[in-house]
């Protein structure tokens, strides 16, 4: 089956710094991947569609600036988190879609802002 | 908000039970897909049922799809504490943007 990596599965940066998540997709080529947040306890929101060779289309009241995306090839997709506080502390997946409209998900990212 | 709801928000069974939780949802869709997710782990898909569709059986699992009330139920039979997670539908309607429930967190306690 299709399989989505992501790296690191745990990060712990300090508040003002940049932190950059990658998103792969091993076995398969995917045009678009969708980065989500997830705080504790709580469902996965939509943050951005990365789209192979263009621009990321953000959701609405999603940071454009703060939450850098990047995908560079047909098989990579990176969040960068910049300027990091403590209230950027998350759970950030991201997922790979498939040739029939299927997502495929990572694992998920652990972020801690200190 | 897009977002669909479910409910309960929390469950909790004994081994050997049959679990029920539902999600609500508010346009309509291609279709509606189920999740499990272990605490601090990533999603692992369930079923897929499709608009047109109106039950599915996977396994110990049952997803019915009732578009006139858009509400979906997902059963679990004969529960085992290995099931023991959080339970997300999500659904696509027009794009192929995934809207996530607000989940269920199950507990089965054995």
């Amino acid at each position: 089956g299709a399989v989505v990596s992501q790296h690191p599965s745990r990060v712990i940066c300090k508040s003002g710094t940049s932190v950059k998540i990658e998103c792969r997709s091993l076995d398969f080529q995917a045009t678009t991947m969708f980065w989500y947040r997830q705080f504790p306890k709580k469902s996965l929101m939509l943050m951005a569609t990365s789209n192979e060779g263009s621009k990321a289309t953000y959701e609405q009241g999603v940071e454009k600036d703060k939450f850098l995306i990047n995908h560079a090839s047909l098989t990579l997709s990176t969040l960068t988190v910049t300027s990091a506080h403590p209230e950027d502390s998350s759970f950030y997946i991201c997922s790979a879609r498939g040739s029939w409209d299927e997502q495929y998900f990572g694992p998920g990212t652990r972020l801690t802002v200190t | 908000s897009q977002q669909g709801e479910e409910d309960p928000q929390a469950l909790s069974i004994q081994e050997g039970e049959n679990a029920t939780m539902n999600c609500s949802y508010k346009t309509s869709i291609n279709n509606l897909q189920w999740y499990r997710q272990n605490s601090g782990r990533g999603l692992v898909h369930l079923i897929l049922i499709r608009s047109n569709e109106r039950e599915k059986h996977s396994g110990r699992l049952r997803v019915t799809l009732d578009t006139s009330k858009k509400s979906s139920s997902l059963l679990i039979t004969a529960s085992r504490a290995a099931d023991t997670a959080s339970y997300f539908c999500a659904t696509t309607s027009g794009t192929y943007k995934y809207i996530f429930g607000t989940g269920t967190r199950l507990k089965v306690l054995a």
